[in-house]
């Protein structure tokens, strides 16, 4: 079966640029996580969608980050006016996120390399 | 969720055991234990989890402390494949939808 694909793999942007990074998830998962990983260092959380509810967005760095998940489904990580410290790469991760549930395994992409020049 | 520590890396030679160590003193009745691990320019992956009881699956064991404090994951016999981040993070089942907390994990080498 399919797993959790994101798009594209590589992306250089110029600084100041917008950029768009596309995460779809394994079918039937209800929750959907990014995360990014700069060079060298561990993962950090960026938002976190759960159904139809209102989405975590606790991890997101600046008010230029956003992301919306249409259809409980595909999610679309959006950076604006992009800064050479967002280079890193960003992670996305989906789940059944079911509560009282010990395994809730998160099934992540292989992840979308950024480059900000 | 609870805090975690673990060595920052660890060496081990190819097709010998390896003992992952994690402390978790701060631990939760309710935290589980879970792992994953990175491969080199991979997303991470599930490895194991447990609560209480020892846990086996086909890709690792974990032995938990009996006050729960501290953990180990065994990998019984190491491949070069095995050479990744290994990360040990607590989870309460019912934050079960919320991101996970990965620390700095363990680096682990595998020589030939």
């Amino acid at each position: 079966g399919a797993g959790v694909s994101q798009s594209p793999s590589n992306k250089v942007t110029e600084k100041g640029k917008d950029v768009e990074l596309r995460c779809d998830p394994i079918s039937g998962h209800t929750a959907l996580y990014w995360y990014r990983q700069s060079l060298g260092q561990g993962l950090e959380f960026l938002i976190y969608f759960q159904g139809n509810s209102a989405p975590d967005k606790s991890g997101l760095p600046s008010d230029r980050f956003s992301a919306e998940r249409t259809g409980g489904s595909v999610s679309t990580l959006t950076i604006q006016r992009t800064q050479q410290e967002d280079s890193a790469v960003y992670l996305c991760a989906s789940s059944l996120a079911r509560r009282g549930l010990s395994y809730n395994e998160q099934f992540f992409g292989p992840g979308t390399r950024l480059t900000v020049l | 969720d609870a805090k975690t520590t673990q060595p920052n890396s660890m060496e081990s030679n190819e097709e010998e055991p390896v003992h992952l160590p994690c402390n978790h003193s701060t631990i939760s009745g309710t935290d589980y234990i879970h792992w994953y691990r990175q491969l080199p320019s991979q997303g991470p992956e599930y490895v194991i989890h447990g609560l209480t009881s020892n846990v086996n699956n086909r890709m690792a064991s974990l032995a938990i402390a009996e006050d729960r404090k501290s953990s180990t994951l065994i990998l019984h016999r190491a491949t070069l494949r095995d050479a990744a981040v290994y990360y040990c993070i607590l989870r309460d089942v019912m934050d079960s939808g919320y991101a996970l907390n990965f620390g700095k994990g363990t680096s682990l080498l595998v020589t030939p």
